[in-house]
Formats: C-alpha cells, structure tokens, sequence
C-alpha cells in the first residue's frame, strides 16, 4: 500500500538547522509531487511548499522562501525537508503528504506521513 | 490567523446531521477548488473531500461537501462516534506567489 514514513523526532537549539526524511513506498516515487505541511501543538495546519521528486523543482511558501530546502534521493525515495534559522515558534509536528494524483502539481494531498515533531528549545 | 475561516466547535448527537463552515475570499474559495481533511485525535489528517465534492475512494457517502461564492460547507449526516475529530478546510490562494492555505479546524463532538 501506498505510504510514507517520516522519520524520529528531533530536539533542536535556536539558530539551528533541522532536516526530516520522508521515505516512500508502494507507488512510482517520481511520479507523484511531495508536498510538507506543519502543525503547532493545539493549532491548525500550515503549508510550507512542494517538491517534484522527477526534476528536483521546488515551490515553497513565501513565508518560509531562504530558510527551507526541499530535496529528494531517488534511489531511495525518500524526500527530505530542511529548516534553518529555528526559532521556537518552529516547535511542531512537520508532514509530508504526497499530491493526490500524478504530477503535474496536486495542491490537495493524499496520504501523508505519519508525522515528526520538531522541538526548539534552548 | 488563518486564512479561511471555520468555526471552532461543532457538536451533534449519533445519527443527526451536521455542517462546517468555512469563508474565504476571491484569491482562494472564490476562485479555486475547496478541499476538506479529517484529523483523528493523535493522527495525521486525511483527504475525505476534493475538488468542492468529490470523495475520495473509501470515503462513506455520508460525507459530502459544497462550495458557493466565497465560501464552502462539509455536510456529515448519519453522525457516529467515530466522526468526532478536527476538521480542516483548505483551498489554492493566488496571492503570495501562490500556496495552499488551510483554515484553523473545527473540533467536531459527538454528544
């Protein structure tokens, strides 16, 4: 079956870089954009952009464009998220769902990791 | 804070039926498909509405959604226990470059 498996969580300082993995399997890894998507405690859910696993090109949100990198390794389909500059108003759980149908971009999002928490904390 | 709008809470008893809300504006609802999620407790979210009314293969037909103008609802009739979650509305929004913008989630109870 089609998932995707983020991995652990992290504890981060302020100032520092945080970089989550999303490994994907049961489906063309290329085929399909990965998009995250991050959730403070108790809050609502917040986009911070998509990749397209095929060429590499990126959209990311203006809010976080120069502090966010996404990028892929395809023979291992795994995409990865990385967040510089943290502050603790980055302390979240950070998703990865994958575009609902093939590319090009998807901009709703079915199914999504299971998730990673991202602590900044000095 | 966030771009659309939902109300915080919604509460009905098994059986009955309910709807969500959710208001945006012409660079979003007004002008692109509306999308609705469903967060179980301590779960990630999970597409249960596409493109303003679709659902997704799996998805109960007790779940359906609408979009009019500038704003959208997702209807759940034949409540069960098991509906109680957040859920989220969101849609494309043409301004800022573009990106995908979410409302704040409404706290769905089963009484």
């Amino acid at each position: 079956q089609v998932q995707l498996v983020q991995s652990g969580a992290e504890v981060k300082k302020p100032g520092a870089s945080v970089k989550v993995s999303c490994k994907a399997s049961g489906y063309t890894f290329t085929s399909y954009d990965i998009n995250w998507v991050r959730q403070a405690t108790g809050q609502g859910l917040e986009w911070m952009g998509w990749m397209n696993p095929n060429s590499g090109n990126t959209g990311y949100a203006q809010k976080f464009q120069g502090r966010v990198t996404m990028t892929r390794n395809t023979s291992i389909s795994t995409a990865y998220m990385e967040l510089s500059s943290l502050r603790s108003e980055d302390t979240a759980v950070y998703y990865c769902a994958r575009g609902f149908l093939p590319l090009p971009f998807t901009n709703w999002f079915d199914p999504w990791g299971q998730g990673t928490l991202v602590t900044v904390s000095s | 804070q966030s771009v659309l709008t939902q109300p915080p809470s919604a509460s009905g008893t098994p059986g009955q039926r309910v709807t969500i809300s959710c208001s945006g504006s012409s660079s979003n609802i007004g002008s692109n498909y509306v999308y609705w999620y469903q967060q179980l407790p301590g779960t990630a979210p999970k597409l249960l509405i596409y493109r303003n009314n679709q659902r997704p293969s799996g998805v109960p037909d007790r779940f359906s959604g609408s979009k009019s103008g500038t704003s959208a609802s997702l209807a759940i009739s034949g409540l069960r226990s098991e509906d109680e979650a957040d859920y989220y509305c969101a849609a494309w929004d043409d301004s800022l470059s573009g990106r995908v913008v979410f409302g704040g989630g409404t706290k769905l109870t089963v009484l």
